[in-house]
Parts: structure tokens; C-alpha cells; sequence
């Protein structure tokens, strides 16, 4: 079965610092790997995933199939980036459906 | 464009008793997804609705079902419920096909406390 790890429970870092959030997968086949993001009191919401390999907010990140790793990058924390960060895994598990597996989640907290 | 909507926000319930949760896909999606956010468990699949029918469900007990109905807005059922069933419940939409297919919109989500 697939799984999706993220080690770090809580990240801390201050402005102006890179920041790298880490997320390793198992899964055997190609799945699509997503990050979500929770702000404070809002809702769950698509920060990127790996087919369109854009920047978002100033976030990348790469798939390494090799290291089966999707880590998540910003060379400059803002204070903004402050959230819960969940990396997630899709794959076509028969009949079509694109059900989700996510890691249990990095919170994210950026230091004035 | 208005998002997902969930109902109620909040459900307090007693050991035994039945609760039903309601999701509102986005204008235009099919397809509808639970997903269940235990403390320490993180966000788990429960089920998929598309097409008004059952098309996948995740690692939880019968007690767990729902259904869609010919609006595409779902229900979520959980009977005899347990201690352990106190989560944040949210649900996600996303087209049948296109492009669109693999991006999943979530509502704010249900918590469901059970006493």
C-alpha cells in the first residue's frame, strides 16, 4: 500500500531563512504528488503538485523518483508561510478514482 | 464561484447514536470524496461518490456510508458511533474528467464530537 511520510511534526525558522519541508512516498508505480496548505482558519487548499512543476508563493518543489522524495522548498521564509503544510499522493487506484494519501502533516511556523 | 460547503460546522453526539454530515460539491463536479482527520491519525480516505454511486472506500468499518444524490451534494452516515469517530470530517470535489481531475477542492469541515 502506498504511504507518504513527513519526519518533521513542527518546523521552525526565522524570515529570510530557506526553508525545506520533507516529504517521502512508497508506492511502487508513478503517482502524482501534491503539497497542500491549511492557513490559520481556513481551509485545506492546493499550494502545488508536481506535473506542473510551477512556483508557488515562492515554493518548489521537485519529485526525485529516485529518492521517492517530493520536498518542499523556499529559499526566503515570510512570516506568511506560517501554516500547516501536508504533502500528498494520488493515484489512479482502479475505476478512475484519485483518492488522496496524505503525510500527517508539517506545521510550519516562521519567526519574525 | 462559491467553494465547497460543509453542514453543520459543528455535531455533538452521544456513544450509539447516528450522525449524518452534508457536503456541497463545487458548481459543475461530479465527483465527491470524505476523508476523515483523526487527532494523530491524520487525514485518512473514507469514500468516494461520482455519478450518484459508491465507486471506492477506504479502510473503514460498514458503519461508515453515505450517498449522492442527483445534485451531486453527498451525505456522510456514521451509525453506532464510537468514541474514536470524533474527527474533523471534510469532503473534496473534483470533476469526473479533464484537466481539472486530480485537484481536489475541499470544504471547511465537519467536527464531529462524539460523548
Amino acid at each position: 500500500a502506498q504511504r507518504v511520510t513527513q519526519p518533521e511534526k513542527l518546523l521552525s525558522v526565522f524570515k529570510g531563512a530557506p526553508v525545506e519541508l520533507k516529504c517521502n512516498y512508497s508506492y511502487s508505480g508513478s503517482p502524482e504528488l501534491f503539497w497542500y496548505v491549511q492557513y490559520s482558519r481556513q481551509r485545506l487548499q492546493l499550494l502545488l503538485r508536481h506535473i506542473s512543476r510551477e512556483s508557488i508563493k515562492g515554493f518548489t518543489a521537485d519529485l526525485n523518483k529516485g529518492e521517492t522524495s517530493f520536498h518542499l522548498k523556499k529559499p526566503f521564509a515570510q512570516e506568511e508561510d506560517s501554516a500547516m503544510y501536508y504533502c500528498a499522493l494520488s493515484l489512479n487506484s482502479g475505476a478512475g478514482s484519485y483518492q488522496l494519501t496524505f503525510g500527517k502533516g508539517t506545521k510550519l511556523s516562521v519567526i519574525p | 464561484e462559491a467553494g465547497v460547503t460543509q453542514s453543520p460546522t459543528h455535531l455533538i453526539k452521544t456513544r450509539g447514536q447516528q450522525a449524518t454530515l452534508r457536503c456541497s460539491p463545487i458548481s459543475g463536479h461530479t465527483s465527491v470524496y470524505w476523508y476523515q482527520q483523526a487527532l494523530g491519525l491524520g487525514l485518512q480516505f473514507l469514500l468516494w461518490y461520482d455519478e450518484g454511486e459508491e465507486r471506492n472506500r477506504g479502510n473503514f468499518p460498514p458503519r461508515f456510508s453515505g450517498r449522492q444524490f442527483p445534485n451531486y451534494s453527498s451525505e456522510l452516515n456514521v451509525n453506532a458511533l464510537e468514541l474514536e469517530d470524533s474527527a474533523l470530517y471534510l469532503c473534496a470535489s473534483t470533476p469526473r474528467w479533464g484537466a481539472g481531475v486530480n485537484e481536489q477542492f475541499f470544504g471547511p469541515g465537519t467536527r464531529l464530537t462524539v460523548l
